[in-house]
């Protein structure tokens, strides 16, 4: 079975704060995802990378950037956190072929204070 | 860009009863799938579909990708408990290039337990 790791489920930061999200899939997965969930809203694509140091921006990039070193590892930086930012963050993963269904992460619940 | 609208938005279940949800398009997908995610956790794939037509089963649940390629429908039969949660409907559309960055998603149908 395909798993996706989110380094951590709960996460309390303070307004300015450089935030870091880790995500780690081990079935050597191509693509990887970051997503925000919010009420209402769904979830709406952030950044994705199809190859290590490729990036591509989603739906609603600003405000964050990514990281990906590794094929394994796609990080999501918050360089200076805001209560906006407050939310359910999913990290994702699949195969780079033209069907392949999304892999997700438990989640990271992010409060911005 | 895009619309995906799925319904209902939320809806009560009493143990035993069928229920269905459905999604639409405002254009063709390629590509039909299914999540259910538990409160405090992540999506979790139910059903994909990849063709028009095409009706797949999963234990109680059963899913058709619609044969104008803009819809599917989701039905759970004889629904328990543990059925609570949100379904979510994604769809991948033609203009596929390889990343997966035209994904998708409705915004959900939460399923709760009668009162």
């Amino acid at each position: 079975d395909v798993k996706v790791t989110q380094s951590s489920r709960y996460l309390v930061k303070r307004t300015g704060e450089k935030v870091f999200l880790e995500c780690v899939q081990d079935m050597d997965h191509e693509n990887m995802f970051w997503y925000r969930q919010d009420p209402g809203l769904g979830l709406r694509l952030i950044y994705f990378s199809y190859d290590v140091k490729m990036k591509e921006k989603g739906d609603i990039p600003e405000g964050y950037s990514v990281s990906r070193e590794k094929k394994e590892r796609f990080s999501l930086i918050l360089e200076s956190a805001s209560t906006n930012q407050t939310s359910m963050y999913l990290c994702a993963s699949s195969l780079l072929v033209r069907v392949s269904p999304l892999h997700f992460g438990n989640g990271t619940r992010l409060t911005v204070t | 860009g895009q619309q995906l609208n799925q319904s209902p938005q939320s809806m009560f279940i009493q143990e035993g009863e069928d229920v269905s949800m459905n999604c639409t398009s405002s254009s063709i997908f390629n590509t039909w799938l299914w999540y259910k995610q538990d409160p405090g956790e992540g999506p979790v794939l139910l059903i994909a579909l990849y063709k028009a037509g095409e009706l797949t089963s999963n234990g109680r649940l059963t899913a058709q990708f619609g044969i104008t390629r803009k819809d599917s429908f989701l039905n759970i039969s004889a629904s328990i408990p543990s059925d609570v949660g949100i379904y979510f409907c994604a769809g991948q559309g033609p203009n596929y290039g390889g990343s997966q960055g035209n994904l998708i998603f409705g915004k959900g149908t939460k399923l709760s337990v009668k009162p």
